[in-house]
């Protein structure tokens, strides 16, 4: 299996440009996550889906963040519009139930750099 | 989520054992300790969780104490891939949506 996928690796806009950040599961997985990293605040889980379907969106930021899972093996996070502070490197994970929820499987990350 | 201590930083000459040690004395009877690491500029990577008993995979030993209010996780033969921040995590039990908060862990520098 190719492990998670996300796309692009690195991201630099400008403040004010919408941004679509993309991710592919492991194929079987019915659990994805969106974290987000920065230096101040660590990892932050943003939101989780079960089965395409959203279960909790607490940690997404503000109305600007927004994410969708239209089926199994895609899933987007967009930011509309960016801003400075959401610079970070954003995270996709996913598992299944058979594994313990907390045995999540990592994509490599996108770099987000908003100017 | 109990709280977990952890050393800041560790040195491991390569090819020998790298042993991280964890404190998580709150730890509830129905939480399980959790082992991640993240390779510079890499998402992190899952290794190995307990409950009670020790446990064992291709990429390390998890050995946790009979009181559980520590643990260590072993990596047998560490290399210098295995240079990384290590974090434990205690995590788990009814109400548990999966929710991995990282606290500073332990950065662990293989050295050759």
């Amino acid at each position: 299996d190719a492990g998670v996928i996300q796309s692009p690796r690195h991201e630099v806009t400008e403040m004010g440009q919408e941004v679509t950040l993309r991710c592919k599961p492991i194929s079987g997985h019915d659990y994805l996550f969106w974290y987000r990293q920065t230096m101040m605040r660590g990892l932050e889980l943003l939101i989780y889906f079960n089965n395409n379907v959203p279960i909790d969106d607490s940690g997404m930021p503000e109305d600007r963040f927004s994410a969708k899972m239209p089926n199994a093996s895609f899933s987007t996070l967009k930011i509309q519009p960016s801003e400075p502070r959401d610079s970070a490197v954003y995270f996709c994970a996913s598992t299944q139930l058979a594994n313990h929820l907390e045995t999540q499987y990592f994509g490599p990350g996108t770099r987000l750099l908003v100017l | 989520d109990a709280k977990t201590t952890q050393p800041p930083s560790m040195d491991c000459a390569e090819g020998r054992a790298a042993n991280l040690p964890c404190n998580h004395s709150t730890i509830s009877g129905n939480e399980y300790v959790y082992w991640y690491r993240q390779i510079h500029s890499q998402g992190p990577q899952y290794i190995i969780h307990g409950l009670k008993n020790n446990e064992t995979n291709e990429m390390a030993s998890l050995i946790i104490t009979e009181d559980r209010k520590s643990s260590t996780l072993i990596l047998p033969h560490a290399t210098l891939r295995d240079t990384a921040v290590y974090y434990c995590i205690v995590i788990g039990g009814l109400g548990s949506q999966g929710n991995l908060i990282f606290g500073k862990g332990t950065k662990l520098s293989v050295k050759p």
